[in-house]
């Protein structure tokens, strides 16, 4: 039973638009994070956060931008899609920064296709 | 920041003990050690960690050396469904506001029959 759910699952757009990948957690989490991920290659984290309203970008840059108004929304948006951006997206939430007991919950991740 | 090694790929006899290495040679003292996996393509998932002593829960083993520079996963009884990347993890990014965990490439266990 998943606590933390992304959506869309898959989506396939064009080149232009805007798009927002949705991240939700059930937990209660403060900390949530967004990685990126290519077939077959590591995941690289491009944002995450420490509580409502502060967001710090990751290792990776990117063109993506995130906020964090509620402790259990934390949204993705690309504001005008392009091929490069073709990718998985994996949301994740924790109770701490390092894990804690139980360590990263991970969604399902989204597959965007930028045509 | 403490950065890993860990071999591409291994193979393992399903019912065998599978066994992971991970050499993290600039470890700080601080740091902790984790193992994450992740099968096909879903989100990855926790498995364990530790900071000086072994650990053991009912997912895996961690032996880590007394010197901490490395550290092995021990899945006990394998089994195909074993079969994914699993990733060793002792840097994390630092700055004023805290830390997150940053994947590396991660070792591909290939569990048959």
């Amino acid at each position: 039973e998943a606590d933390i759910y992304q959506t869309p699952r898959y989506l396939v757009i064009g080149t232009g638009k805007k798009i927002t990948l949705e991240c939700s957690q059930t937990m209660g989490h403060d900390k949530m994070y967004w990685y990126q991920q290519d077939p077959g290659m590591e995941l690289h984290l491009i944002h995450y956060s420490y509580g409502v309203n502060s967001t710090e970008k990751g290792d990776l840059s990117s063109e993506s931008t995130v906020s964090r108004i509620r402790t259990e929304h934390f949204p993705l948006t690309l504001e005008s899609a392009r091929p490069s951006h073709t990718s998985q997206y994996l949301c994740a939430s924790s109770e701490s920064w390092t894990g804690g007991d139980y360590g990263y919950t991970f969604g399902s991740g989204t597959r965007l296709t930028v045509v | 920041d403490a950065k890993t090694t860990q071999p591409t790929s291994m193979d393992c006899a399903e019912g065998r003990a599978a066994n992971l290495p991970c050499n993290h040679s600039t470890i700080s003292g601080n740091e902790y050690v984790y193992w994450y996996r992740q099968i096909h393509s879903q989100g990855p998932q926790y498995i364990i960690h530790g900071l000086k002593n072994n650990e053991t829960n009912e997912k895996a083993s961690l032996i880590i050396t007394e010197d901490r520079k490395s550290s092995t996963l021990i899945l006990p009884h394998a089994t195909l469904r074993d079969t994914a990347v699993y990733y060793c993890i002792v840097r994390a990014l630092y700055n004023q506001a805290g830390t997150a965990l940053i994947f590396g490439k991660g070792t591909t266990l290939s569990v048959s029959s």
